[in-house]
């Protein structure tokens, strides 16, 4: 089975401080996806990339960035963490143009304070 | 960019009842349609997908879901509701468009329980 491993379960940051969400998947997928869950809201795409070093913004790219330098890793970065970014981050990955859909993390809870 | 609408954040059943989870699309064109189930602290799972083959689609957990364009609708079933599917379920739409391929775009969820 494809595992995402998401380095982090919960954080707990300071205003202001930068962070790194880290995930890592190991099955040679092409893709890989960051998303944000809040509730109500439902899954909202922040960045994704279709190869090493590639990137894309999503929906919400603003006050992230991300970085892809080797295939089977993609982080995400907040410069400088605010409490709206407090949140449930999951990482996707998926082969390129496949058709079975995407392999989630178990998710990082961020707590912004 | 696609949309998709997923009527009912909560929905409530008692167990052994019927589950029904609606989920429609925006787009003209049949995109691939997915049902993913997020139990609490976890990530998503795929439950199953539909990708232009048969129009009712077997997943696992006793779960179907029924691909009807002219409604452009995916709703999601299961005959008989078990403690254990307590969860939120999430639709989630994947536009054919080659540069969108694998670009998914999400409900917003509906968290189901299940009642004694």
């Amino acid at each position: 089975d494809v595992k995402v491993t998401q380095s982090s379960r919960y954080l707990v940051k300071r205003t202001g401080e930068k962070v790194f969400l880290e995930c890592v998947q190991d099955m040679d997928h092409e893709n890989m996806f960051w998303y944000r869950q809040d509730p109500g809201l439902g899954l909202r795409l922040i960045y994704f990339s279709y190869d090493v070093k590639m990137k894309e913004k999503g929906d919400i790219p603003e006050g992230y960035s991300v970085s892809r330098e080797k295939k089977e890793r993609f982080s995400l970065i907040l410069e400088s963490a605010s409490t709206n970014q407090t949140s449930m981050y999951l990482c996707a990955s998926s082969l390129d143009r496949a058709l079975v859909g995407y392999t989630f993390g178990s998710g990082t809870r961020l707590t912004v304070v | 960019a696609q949309s998709v609408t997923q009527l009912g954040s909560h929905v409530s059943v008692s167990e052994g009842a019927l589950v029904l989870l609606r989920c429609n699309y925006s787009s003209s064109v049949p995109p691939y349609l997915f049902w993913y189930v997020q139990y609490p602290n976890q990530g998503l799972q795929l439950l199953l997908k539909y990708t232009s083959a048969a129009t009712l689609v077997k997943g696992i957990n006793g779960f179907e879901a029924e691909f009807k364009k002219s409604e452009t609708s995916f709703h999601l079933t299961k005959p008989s509701a078990h403690m254990s599917d307590a969860a939120e379920y999430f639709c989630a739409v994947s536009d054919r468009d080659l540069y969108n391929f694998n670009k998914f775009y999400f409900g917003s969820g509906t968290k189901l329980n299940v009642k004694p």
